[in-house]
């Protein structure tokens, strides 16, 4: 059974970079059939698209945030990253991994259980 | 980009059949997936594709659509169907990206 499992700082600084790594487990991140993708939900609200990549190493982010987001992929690990730039206290959110098919129609299955990351000085 | 777009709460009785709407233009070009997360809980896969279920969910929830508007209903809503409820679908601008609707949080009464 595939899991997707975040981990990463609880806590970023105001300006500083909140980063972010997800772990995949009972399967290969390399499957050309699924992209790997970040959500994230601030406190009592809802769920926004960050991006996803490839195994390949291709992305795509969402347009509000693309100059301060960065996704990258080692298969060697197993593993994809985020990183956020710039954060501030809108950046408070719990953070989701997810993956999905690389060919519409997609859906977004198995998700990580969250992390919540906290921008405060 | 796109918007996809939920009445923010509905309620239903123990029992009862309560449908859930999101509205997009992208609907009209890609199916809506469906997502129900409880309270402190990470998103669960309800309903994908045309009207697909996971294994685990259900089969009192089903999925339909129309034009632009995706549907999720559940027939003989139950307590533990009480949850906030959202829809995805591609952004339908052309590139690959994709959109949450704003989310329906459901009370079973």
């Amino acid at each position: 059974q595939l899991q997707l499992q975040e981990s990463g700082p609880g806590l970023v600084k105001p300006s500083e970079t909140l980063s972010l790594t997800c772990t995949v487990s009972g399967g290969s991140i390399s499957s050309s059939n699924y992209y790997w993708g970040w959500i994230r939900q601030p406190p009592g609200k809802g769920l926004e698209w960050i991006g996803s990549i490839y195994y390949s190493g291709s992305t795509h982010y969402n347009p509000s945030l693309n100059s301060r987001v960065t996704i990258s992929v080692d298969t060697s690990k197993n593993q994809f990253s985020l990183k956020l730039s710039s954060v501030t206290a809108a950046d408070t959110a719990v953070y989701y991994c997810a993956r999905y098919s690389s060919v519409p129609p997609s859906w977004f299955d198995p998700w990580g259980q969250g992390t919540l990351v906290t921008v405060s000085s | 980009s796109s918007e996809l777009t939920q009445d923010p709460a509905v309620s239903v009785a123990l029992g009862q059949t309560v449908r859930i709407t999101c509205q997009g233009d992208s609907l009209n070009i890609y199916y809506a997936s469906w997502y129900q997360q409880k309270p402190g809980q990470a998103p669960v896969l309800v309903i994908y594709g045309e009207n697909n279920r996971p294994s685990g969910i259900p089969d009192r929830f089903s999925g339909s659509s129309s034009r632009n508007t995706a549907s999720l209903t559940i027939t003989g809503a139950q307590a533990e169907d009480e949850a906030d409820y959202y829809c995805n679908s591609r952004d339908s601008s052309g590139n690959h990206n994709y959109v949450f609707g704003t989310g329906t949080k459901v009370t079973v009464l």
